[in-house]
């Protein structure tokens, strides 16, 4: 059974730092997508991985994928306080039907 | 067009009550999917379709019963629910995963069940 793992699963930083959030699942799998979602809302689409070193970057978000240690990283560049929000990784589990396996979240809170 | 719609929006019902959730999508996506999320965890699949067959069931308790009318559209008709039901139910469609395609789920605003 597909399992996905996220670390941290609450983050606190100040605006200006770095940091990396880590998206790590159990079976093979080469598809991954990152979402983010703003408390009452829906999920935003942010990026597809779809293939082992695939790297994406939208402003200052970078995800990429490692498909050998199962791992995936969303990276935050001098974070802004409208990145706060609820950030998942989901990963296709491909035998099947297709079915996306979301990690717990985590939590992010930019302070200024 | 990359719009999922839900209707309704917000919805309180009674344990004993029938009522209907709603999704539409109009990007010629041929995957259409169930989630229910309660607040603060992370989205739980319920139901796949898949070229309008059910192709995945979570296991989910009858009182939830999905429909396909056609590739447009996916309903959730709900019966006897309980408190514990009340959550946020996301609808997503994609294109299907084979060839060229992403498989990406794009999701609709969600509509917010309340059961008394």
């Amino acid at each position: 059974e597909l399992k996905v793992e996220q670390n941290p699963l609450f983050l606190s930083m100040q605006e200006g730092k770095n940091y990396t959030i880590y998206c790590n699942y159990s079976t093979t799998s080469d598809r991954l997508y990152w979402y983010r979602q703003d408390p009452g809302k829906s999920l935003e689409s942010l990026f597809v991985l779809l293939s082992n070193g695939a790297v994406k970057q939208e402003g200052r978000l970078m995800a990429s994928l490692d498909t050998k240690a199962r791992l995936s990283t969303l990276h935050i560049t001098a974070a802004v306080h409208d990145l706060s929000a609820t950030y998942f990784c989901a990963v296709d589990q491909i035998q099947g039907a297709q079915k996306l396996v979301f990690g717990q979240g985590t939590r992010l809170t930019i302070n200024p | 067009d990359t719009e999922v719609t839900q209707t309704p929006k917000h919805l309180v019902m009674g344990m004993t009550n029938k009522k209907s959730l709603k999704c539409e999508q109009h990007m010629g996506h041929r995957a259409m999917y169930w989630y229910k999320q309660k607040a603060k965890k992370p989205p739980e699949l319920m139901f796949v379709y898949s070229y309008e067959k059910l192709s995945i069931n979570e296991s989910v308790p009858s009182r939830f019963s999905p429909e396909c009318p056609n590739s447009s559209l996916l309903n959730l008709h709900l019966h006897a629910l309980q408190p514990e039901d009340s959550a946020l139910y996301l609808c997503a469609s994609s294109q299907d995963r084979q060839g060229a395609q992403t498989g990406e789920l794009f999701f609709g605003e969600g509509s917010r069940l309340t059961v008394l």
